[in-house]
C-alpha cells in the first residue's frame, strides 16, 4: 500500500537557519504530493503541492520538488522564522481510481528559536 | 467565512457515553473525510464519503458511525466511548471530478479534541 516516510523530529533551529525536512514515498503510479503545516492548536493547512514529476511547489519561502527517480519530496526553506514553528506533514494522493484519501507521514515538529 | 467547520471544538465526556461531532463545508466539494490524530500527531484516515456515498471505512470499530445527510455535511457519531478514543478528530473536504482524477488538496477543519475520562 501507499506510505510516506518523513525524517523524525523534533527539529530545532535558530532563526534564519536553513531548513530541510526529508520526505520519501512508496506508491504505485504517479501520485500528487503535498506538504501540510499544523500550527499549535489549529487544523492542517496546505503549504504547497506538486502533481507531476519535476514540478516544484512553493509558498511562503518554502519549496519542494517532486523527484520521481528518488521518490522524494523534500521540504526546504532558506531562512526560517520563529513563526514557522509548527508540525509539518508530507502527504500523497493518487491521481486516479477510487483512492479517496490522503496518506500522511508521521509529521515533523519544527521549533525555531530567536 | 469558515470553509470547513466542526463542532464542538472541545468535548470532554465519560466512558460509556455516546457523542456526536458535526462537520459542515461551504466549499461545494463532493468528498468529505474524517481523520483521527493521536497524541503523537499521527493522522489516520477513518472514513471517506463521495457524494454522500461511503467510499472508505478504514478498519474503524463499529462504535463509530458516520452520517452524510447531504454533500455539505459529514457527522461522526461515537457509541460507548472508550479511553482510547481520546484524540483530535479532523474533518476535511476536497473536490474530485467525475473521471476520478484527483490532484486536489483537502481542506481541513480546526479539529475536535475529544477527551474521554
Amino acid at each position: 500500500g501507499d506510505s510516506v516516510t518523513q525524517m523524525e523530529g523534533p527539529v530545532t533551529l535558530s532563526e534564519e537557519a536553513f531548513l530541510t525536512i526529508n520526505c520519501t514515498y512508496t506508491a504505485t503510479g504517479y501520485p500528487s504530493l503535498f506538504w501540510y503545516v499544523q500550527y499549535p492548536g489549529e487544523g492542517l493547512q496546505l503549504l504547497l503541492k506538486a502533481t507531476k514529476a519535476d514540478d516544484k511547489g512553493s509558498n511562503k519561502g518554502f519549496e519542494a520538488t517532486y523527484r520521481k527517480e528518488t521518490t522524494s519530496f523534500h521540504l526546504e526553506k532558506g531562512s526560517v522564522q520563529v513563526s514557522d514553528s509548527a508540525v509539518y506533514f508530507c502527504a500523497l494522493r493518487h491521481s486516479g481510481g477510487s483512492n479517496y484519501k490522503l496518506t500522511f507521514g508521521k509529521g515533523t515538529l519544527l521549533t525555531v528559536n530567536p | 467565512d469558515t470553509a470547513v467547520s466542526q463542532t464542538p471544538k472541545y468535548l470532554v465526556t465519560q466512558m460509556g457515553n455516546d457523542k456526536s461531532i458535526k462537520c459542515e463545508q461551504n466549499l461545494g466539494h463532493d468528498t468529505m473525510y474524517w481523520y483521527k490524530q493521536d497524541s503523537k500527531k499521527f493522522l489516520k484516515i477513518m472514513f471517506s464519503y463521495n457524494n454522500k456515498e461511503l467510499i472508505i471505512n478504514e478498519t474503524v470499530p463499529n462504535r463509530f458511525s458516520p452520517k452524510s445527510p447531504d454533500k455539505a455535511h459529514l457527522n461522526l457519531h461515537i457509541n460507548s466511548l472508550e479511553l482510547g478514543d481520546s484524540a483530535v478528530y479532523f474533518c476535511a473536504s476536497s473536490q474530485d471530478n467525475s473521471t476520478g482524477y484527483m490532484n486536489t488538496e483537502a481542506f481541513f477543519g480546526q479539529g475536535t479534541r475529544l477527551t474521554v475520562v
